[in-house]
């Protein structure tokens, strides 16, 4: 089983739509946790944080849930600029931090 | 400014020669990464460090090799043993400390083609 699993996609959407992704992992000694975007052949870079209360910044909202091992992206009122790859990612600690990736999930927002 | 840089951004390669991808970060940080991403697929990690001097086995380390010598640098070699080393290389670095400001910061990536 991979340490972190996501949804592959594609997601293909029409703008203004709400789109949510989820991510499962498996490590329990899961520290942190983020989103990450990737664009085409470009390196990911940080979307946001999520933290175990939930948080959100502008159009998209992160959720936590440690019990089930679960974390959440929604985006709302989607934009033609939001398609990319959402990449899930978790700190696992073990002594220090290993930082794994999920696979992605694509995402196409289509006019 | 502050970043990660990895150098070159293209490198190609003949089969059967090694080959170094340099990472280098002014960031401060402890950890630090090296991910292999194929076309459409997501990131594998090969090796991380998290102190000088020491480093462990991602999940693709055969045919790979790391050094980190100072904490700023973590070059990577692909060794002759990696029988499909065409792929995009990035580097990351991360703090280590429990808490907020955690995420890793992601070099520019080294895309390599075997000729």
């Amino acid at each position: 089983r991979k340490e972190v699993e996501q949804d592959p996609g594609p997601f293909n959407v029409p703008e203004g739509a709400t789109v949510a992704f989820n991510c499962t992992y498996s490590n329990s000694a899961s520290q942190s946790f983020f989103w990450y975007r990737q664009d085409c052949r470009k390196e990911p870079k940080l979307l946001m944080s999520v933290y175990s209360s939930g948080n959100e910044d502008g159009r998209f909202t992160a959720q936590l849930n440690r019990a089930s091992q679960y974390i959440s992206l929604l985006i709302r009122d989607s934009k033609l600029s939001d398609s990319a790859t959402y990449l899930c990612v978790v700190n696992i600690g073990t002594g220090g931090f290993k930082t794994i990736f999920g696979a992605g999930t694509r995402l196409f927002v289509k006019a | 400014d502050g970043g990660i840089t990895q150098s070159p951004k293209y490198l190609f390669r003949k089969e059967g020669q090694n080959v170094t991808l340099s990472c280098e970060q002014n960031l401060n940080h402890d950890a630090m990464y090296w991910y292999r991403q194929d076309p459409g697929q997501g990131l594998r990690l090969i090796y991380y460090s998290q102190i000088v001097n020491d480093f462990q086995k991602g999940d693709i380390a055969e045919g790979y090799s790391v050094s980190r010598e100072k904490k700023e640098s973590f070059p990577l070699t692909v060794t002759s043993a990696q029988k499909n080393p065409t792929a995009f290389y990035l580097c990351a670095s991360s703090n280590l400390r429990t808490g907020k400001n955690t995420e890793a910061f992601f070099g520019q990536g080294t895309r390599l083609t075997v000729v």
